[in-house]
């Protein structure tokens, strides 16, 4: 079975500085990964996916994500935030396959706030 | 990129009432979706996955005959809460995957369902 760990609950981050938001996975074999991120009342946007190649991943709005297969992280990163990036952020997770049936397993979700 | 609607964004119904929610991917053609549920502040669980011309697959504890799910085309899936109760309420989302692109969903702006 897979499964995506998001620790923090919460995540506070002055305006201006780097963010980091933690993402473990579980998988059998070689993973997918992914980054959504949630505003009030929306749904899921994408924010970037680790498929295979280069460990650092550039995505939307700045964002990156280091793949980290020894630790088993997918951890979001900016360099800088902004206030714009308050927000729900799940980390997901489904096998490598052909398959486009093969499910995705969500984290908890990690509740972004930046601070003014 | 692809676009999956939803409708509609969000529904009031009696208990004791039927709702059919669409979710529609409107530039791809979608073989496979699914339907997630959410509870506030609370992350996506999977209800099912439906492909185009077959039954759909229930997640284990989701009640196939409560939520009846229709893949009629590859554009097109509906999911109807059947005898709705007060309990139903939540925020249903679906998402798409391409048939070429087997790995990445695309999801919908979600429906906010309350029951009355």
């Amino acid at each position: 079975a897979q499964s995506v760990a998001q620790p923090e609950d919460q995540v506070n981050v002055a305006e201006g500085n780097p963010l980091t938001v933690k993402c473990t996975y579980s998988v059998s074999g070689n993973p997918y990964l992914f980054w959504y991120v949630q505003y009030p009342n929306r749904g899921l946007q994408f924010l970037l996916k680790y498929i295979t190649g280069d460990n650092l991943v550039k995505g939307s709005y700045g964002f990156e994500a280091e793949f980290n297969k020894s630790q088993t992280s997918f951890h979001l990163k900016k360099p800088s935030a902004l206030v714009s990036d308050s927000a729900l952020y799940f980390c997901a997770v489904r096998p490598i396959s052909n398959f486009g049936n093969e499910k995705l397993t969500f984290g908890t979700g990690t509740r972004l706030t930046i601070i003014p | 990129g692809a676009v999956v609607s939803q409708h509609p964004s969000w529904v009031i119904c009696k208990s004791g009432t039927s709702v059919k929610i669409e979710c529609r991917s409107l530039d791809f053609q979608a073989t496979t979706m699914f339907w997630y549920r959410q509870f506030p502040k609370q992350s996506l669980m999977l209800m099912a996955t439906s492909n185009e011309g077959s039954k759909a697959t229930y997640e284990q504890g989701v009640e196939k005959d409560k939520f009846l799910i229709n893949h009629a085309s590859l554009t097109l899936s509906t999911l109807t809460v059947t005898s709705a109760h007060p309990e139903d309420s939540s925020f249903y989302i679906c998402s798409a995957g391409l048939a070429a692109s087997s790995y990445e969903q695309y999801f919908g702006p979600g429906t906010r369902l309350t029951v009355t």
